[in-house]
């Protein structure tokens, strides 16, 4: 069984703030980890993934996380805030299934406010 | 590149009528498919994966179907909707490194 758990459901910041999501995992054999970001009435954007290679993980957008095994975390951070970073984040996890499935389990999600 | 595809991107529906969602996918053979159902403060609750043609499992029970006809072509069903289906439904793809979304469909039902 595999689950995510993210902390805080809204996270303020101020621009040019440090951005800090909160991401842990359960998971029964190792896990490919994923943050994804999902705007207004669209669909959701991979951000970066961990697929057990680099622990420190760079993704799009300035963004970059670090899996934890000792943790079972895999934080989201961004030095300098952008208004445009303003979304709803999603933390997700998967692994390898029986006949090729792989069931991606995802967060609750949370929302990033970023005030001028 | 593989792409994905999902429509319409809105939809209002009468309690009671049919509902039909379609997605495709481009440039990847025998993928796995998914519809997720995004409801206000709920997060990405997944409603059906398939591994193959004709191959459904349903994660929760509720009033909708999923149907693979093809490789590439996953749709979401109901002969009756209700007010409780209203939501934003995601069809996405995924391989172990990763998932792969559709534009999602604004879904109300009044």
């Amino acid at each position: 069984a595999q689950s995510v758990t993210q902390l805080g459901s809204h996270v303020s910041v101020s621009e040019g703030a440090l951005v800090l999501l909160r991401c842990n995992y359960s998971s029964s054999v190792p896990p490919y980890l994923f943050w994804y970001v999902q705007y207004p009435n669209q669909g959701l954007q991979l951000l970066l993934k961990y697929t057990s290679a680099a622990t420190l993980v760079k993704g799009i957008n300035g963004f970059e996380a670090e899996f934890k095994k000792s943790e079972t975390s895999f934080h989201l951070t961004k030095p300098s805030a952008h208004m445009s970073d303003a979304a709803e984040y999603f933390c997700a996890v998967t692994s390898g299934g029986s006949g090729g499935y792989q069931k991606v389990t995802f967060g609750t999600g949370t929302k990033l406010q970023v005030i001028p | 590149s593989q792409t994905i595809h999902q429509w319409p991107a809105t939809l209002v529906q009468p309690v009671g009528s049919p509902l039909s969602l379609e997605c495709t996918v481009e440039g990847t053979s025998n993928p796995n498919l998914y519809w997720y159902r995004q409801a206000a403060g709920r997060g990405l609750q997944l409603l059906f994966y398939s591994v193959g043609i004709g191959q459904i499992s349903s994660e929760v029970p509720q009033n909708l179907s999923a149907s693979r006809p093809q490789d590439r072509q996953f749709i979401l069903s109901s002969k009756k909707l209700l007010l409780s289906d209203s939501g934003f439904y995601l069809c996405a793809w995924s391989v172990l490194t990763g998932a792969f979304f559709g534009q999602g469909t604004r879904l109300t039902v009044v």
